[in-house]
This record gives structure tokens, sequence and C-alpha cells, in this order.
């Protein structure tokens, strides 16, 4: 069965550095979309994209955040000088025009100290 | 913020069936509902979704009411591994979806 793949699994990096989470989505998906979980709270929607640009982002998705498509299977989410509180799980899901129903993947868990 | 209410925790014997409601009294004509689940800290899991028919899979089924203003999610034979949190979403076509707290179910044994 298709799925949503996500690496890596668990990222540990230090107070401002940059990290890149990626994600391959699932082939001949059009939507992909980025998510985030703090710990014990909700998921939390961050950013749409499709067309090769973002179609819809929250408050949270500020310019310390950016997504790239760079080839015609990744998608990547890339967090500029992190802070502690970015400390969470993050979630990549796609979909297709088709079927209005999205697949998310295992999560990145992103631990900053 | 989620336009669907859910209560915030349930459990089930193991066997029995699990019931889970949600109410979205402001549904829009072409808003679906969606169920999803997130079983740890998992990614969430799609379950079934649903325009104005009751819906049926694999999975589950998905029962709306005929004013769509609620719908209940009924897992017909709970196990321990449906043990997770449930989210119900109202959604249109290409939006974003939008999570809330959902109910947290416990299959008992």
């Amino acid at each position: 069965e298709p799925e949503v793949t996500q690496t890596p699994s668990h990222q540990v990096t230090q107070m401002g550095q940059e990290v890149i989470l990626r994600c391959v989505p699932i082939s001949n998906h059009l939507y992909f979309y980025w998510y985030r979980q703090i710990l014990g709270q909700k998921v939390e929607f961050l950013v749409s994209f499709y067309n090769n640009e973002i179609s819809e982002k929250s408050e949270i998705f500020d310019d310390q955040f950016s997504v790239e498509r760079p080839d015609g299977s990744n998608f990547t989410l890339k967090i500029r000088s992190t802070k502690l509180e970015d400390s969470a799980m993050y979630f990549c899901a796609s979909s297709d025009l088709r079927a209005p129903e999205a697949f998310f993947g295992q999560g990145t868990r992103l631990t900053v100290v | 913020d989620a336009k669907t209410t859910q209560p915030p925790s349930m459990d089930c014997a193991e066997g029995r069936a699990a019931n889970l409601p949600c109410n979205h009294s402001t549904i829009s004509g072409n808003e679906y509902v969606y169920w999803y689940r997130q079983i740890h800290s998992q990614g969430p899991q799609y379950i079934i979704h649903g325009l104005k028919n009751n819906e049926t899979n694999e999975m589950a089924s998905l029962i709306i009411t005929e004013d769509r203003k609620s719908s209940t999610l009924i897992l017909p034979h709970a196990t321990l591994r449906d043990t997770a949190v449930y989210y119900c979403i109202v959604r249109l076509g290409g939006q974003n979806f939008v999570f809330g707290p959902g109910t947290r179910l416990s299959v008992l044994p």
C-alpha cells in the first residue's frame, strides 16, 4: 500500500541551527501538507502546497519556515534559526484530486536543545 | 478553530462496538465529514469520510444524521489496538484539515 515517508524519524538540533525535514509523498498525489504537534497538544496545520506554490498557510508558518519541492518526489520543510519551542512532531501529508482524504506520514520528532 | 465538538474521552469493552459521537451543527452543504485517529504519537490515520449518506469500509461505519449536524463513527468490534485519539473533522475539498482535541478512546480488556 502506498505511504507517505518522512525522514529522519528523529532529529536533534541546537538552538539557532537550521533543519530540513524531508517527506516523500504518495506518488501521483498533487496536494502536500505540513502539520506539527507539540507534545501533549493538538495537531496544528502549518502549510499546504499545490502546483509548486503555497496554497494556504497558518499564522505559525512565518518567515522562519519555508517549503520546497526540489524534485518530482521530495517535499521539504526548512526551519531556520530553530528555537526551543519548535520542538514537536512534524507530519507531512499528501492527497490527490480524485480522493479527498489525506494520508499522513509517521512524522519527524524534532528536538531543539 | 475546529468546527466539531467531541467528548474528550470514552471507554469501550474489547469486542463490543465503539460508538463515537461528533457534533458539527454549522456544517455547510459542501463540507465532508472525516474521521482520523492517532495512536500514541504516530501520524494521523485516515478512517472514513462521508457527505450525506452513511458509509462503511473495512475499518468502520459512519452514520450521518439527515440534517448533517452530527455523526457517529462506529467500530463494530473494538480491539485493544483501537485505543487511540479519534478526530472528527469537517472540511471542504482542497482545504486543510483542522484538528480539534478529539476523543480519547480506551478499549478495556
